[in-house]
């Protein structure tokens, strides 16, 4: 199992302000994915990246995979309280998830 | 609507009793899952089930029993409730095919006393 890990844990930050988190491993992605987990809720699947330097924008959200698959990143632009959330980054290998401990982010107005 | 729901949101139990999740989708996807969420661990899986009558283990199945008798429908059953199992659990479902999300339940939070 492919240890995921994600930084930072926490961030708290205000309305406007841009943010990065990130998430790493020492072995290579096949893919990754990021899912967002609102309080109260399960996790929604944000985006999938395949390949190597893959850079998908959703909105507000830029999403990296590093050259070599064994990074990725989150860049949020100007963020705002509907963002606050619990960003996961997650391994699918055949069905199967591994999910990075999380970046629990607060966005305050 | 279509979707997976979960049963019952909120549960209180004592150590010892027989407790049972419930989760239904309406997707007919075949591949189910059941994790749990804690503080420091992150989610876990616990059980998953590639089609009716097919289960196999995740990584923390001890001391949970599951089963997939319809399509729908993938219970979790905790035989004799332990402390240590007092968690948020999800169920979630997918079509089965590489990279496809896993769409997830609100979650069952569980406390065992």
């Amino acid at each position: 199992t492919q240890l995921l890990e994600q930084s930072p844990q926490f961030l708290s930050i205000q309305e406007g302000e841009n943010l990065t988190v990130y998430c790493n491993s020492s072995s290579v992605f096949s893919s990754l994915q990021w899912y967002r987990q609102e309080p109260g809720e399960g996790p929604v699947l944000l985006v999938t990246v395949v390949t190597g330097g893959e850079v998908k924008k959703l909105k507000r959200l830029t999403f990296q995979f590093g050259d070599a698959r064994k990074d990725s990143s989150l860049h949020i632009t100007a963020a705002q309280p509907g963002d606050t959330g619990l960003y996961l980054c997650v391994q699918n290998a055949g069905n199967m998830l591994t999910f990075g401990g999380g970046t629990r982010l607060m966005v305050k107005p | 609507d279509a979707g997976i729901t979960q049963s019952p949101r909120y549960k209180i139990t004592e150590t010892g009793r027989q407790v049972t999740l419930m989760c239904h989708q309406t997707w007919s996807h075949s591949y189910m899952f059941w994790y749990r969420q804690d503080l420091g661990h992150g989610l876990r899986l616990i059980y998953y089930s590639a089609a009716a009558d097919i289960t196999d283990k995740g990584e923390v199945p001890d001391g949970y029993v599951v089963s997939r008798s319809k399509t729908e429908n993938f219970p979790l059953t905790l035989e004799s409730a332990t402390r240590s199992q007092t968690s948020v659990y999800f169920c979630a479902s997918s079509e089965g095919r590489s990279n496809q999300p896993q769409h997830f339940g609100d979650g069952t939070r569980l406390s065992i006393l």
